[in-house]
This record gives C-alpha cells, structure tokens and sequence, in this order.
C-alpha cells in the first residue's frame, strides 16, 4: 500500500538555526500539506500546497516558514530560523481528490528538537 | 472563535464491549467531519469520514453519527479489541482542505 514517508525521523537542532523537513507524498496525490503536533497537544494545521502554490495558511506559517516542490516527488517544509517552541512533531500529509470526499494520508513525522 | 474539542481525555473499556467517543465542533460551515485514530509514534490514520449533510456512516466495526442541531460528533466502535487502544482525533475540513484537529480522547482497552 503507498505511503507518505517523512525524513529524518528525528532532527536535533541550535536555536537559530535552519531545518529542512522532507516529505515524499503518495505519488498520485494533488494536494500537500504540513501539520505540527507539540507534545501532548492537538495536531495543529499549517499549510496546504496546490498546483505548486499555498492554498491556505494557518497564523503559525508565519515568516520563518516556506514549503517546496523542488521535483515531482519532494516536499520539503523550511524553518529559517528555529526557536525553542518549534520543538513539535511535523507531520506530512497528501491528498488525491480536487473535490468531494478524500482522505488525508499522514506521514510518520519528523520530531524536531530545538535546543 | 471556532474550534473543534473533545469531551472526555481519556476512555477505557473492558475488550469486547463497545465504546463511542464524543467530540463537539462550532464551526457550521465545515463540509466533512473525519475521526483519525493516533498511535504511539505515528502519524494520524483515517478511520471515517462523514460529509455535513448526513448524519450517520457505518464503516468496519465503526459507526460516526452526526448530530448539527447541537454540534455534536461521536464515533462508536462495536466490539473494541486491543489493537483499538490509541488517541482519536475528530477534525473539520475547512474550505480549503485544512483540518482542524479536536484536543484527542485516549482509549484504552482493558483485557
């Protein structure tokens, strides 16, 4: 059966410091999208990417956030500069349908430890 | 503002008997309501969905019933085996996709 695979599965990182999350979605899947999880809290939206475009951004996606389709089989989610409460679970997932109902695949997730 | 909660953080049940998990939701305009379920190091995993206009769903060994008078979403599991113990999420589509997650309910199944 296919699945979203995310790596690493767990990155360690300096406050200030730059990570990139990777995510290879399934491969017939449209839509993209990113989720954080912080320990023992509910899993939080961040992104959704259509057409190689954000589609929808919640108020965490601020400005130290970007997201990438660098080929047809990547997406990546970029923190500029990591502070101390990006320590979360990332979580990738993927979608096939345009419209009616769908189901989210979701990655592992990648835990990010920002020390 | 709008969000999605759960009523009860944890639930435990003896194995075999059934269990249904409560969720509450205030946004009115989300056009389906989805339960994932969560094991310990996993990603969430697709149990049901149910589209807004409709008010029951049957899957395998799992029922979601949709209540929009008073916002109200719960998941039933018949005959819940250990392999159900995990943390479910119930979560709303927005209009472009997104979903927004419930705090989670912790199932325990006692042997």
């Amino acid at each position: 059966e296919p699945e979203v695979t995310q790596t690493p599965s767990h990155q360690v990182t300096q406050m200030g410091q730059e990570v990139i999350l990777r995510c290879v979605p399934i491969s017939n899947h449209l839509y993209f999208y990113w989720y954080r999880q912080i320990l023992g809290q509910k899993v939080e939206f961040l992104v959704s990417f259509y057409n190689n475009e954000i589609s929808e951004k919640s108020e965490i996606f601020d400005d130290q956030f970007s997201v990438e389709r660098p080929d047809g089989s990547n997406f990546t989610l970029k923190i500029r500069s990591t502070k101390l409460e990006d320590s979360a679970m990332y979580f990738c997932a993927s979608s096939e349908a345009l419209a009616g109902p769908y189901e989210q695949y979701f990655g592992p997730g990648t835990r990010l430890t920002v020390t | 503002g709008e969000s999605v909660g759960l009523h009860l953080p944890t639930l435990s049940v003896q194995e075999g008997d059934n269990s249904i998990i409560n969720c509450a939701y205030s946004n009115s305009a989300s056009d389906y309501f989805i339960w994932y379920k969560q094991e310990s190091g996993k990603g969430p995993q697709f149990i049901i969905d149910i589209r807004s206009n409709m008010d029951k769903r049957q899957g395998q060994r799992v029922t979601v019933l949709l209540n929009k008078t008073v916002k109200h979403l719960s998941l039933q599991i018949a005959a819940t085996q250990p392999g159900d113990s995990a943390v479910y999420f119930c979560a709303e589509r927005g209009s472009a996709r997104q979903l927004t997650f419930g705090s989670g309910t912790q199932l325990t199944v006692l042997p």
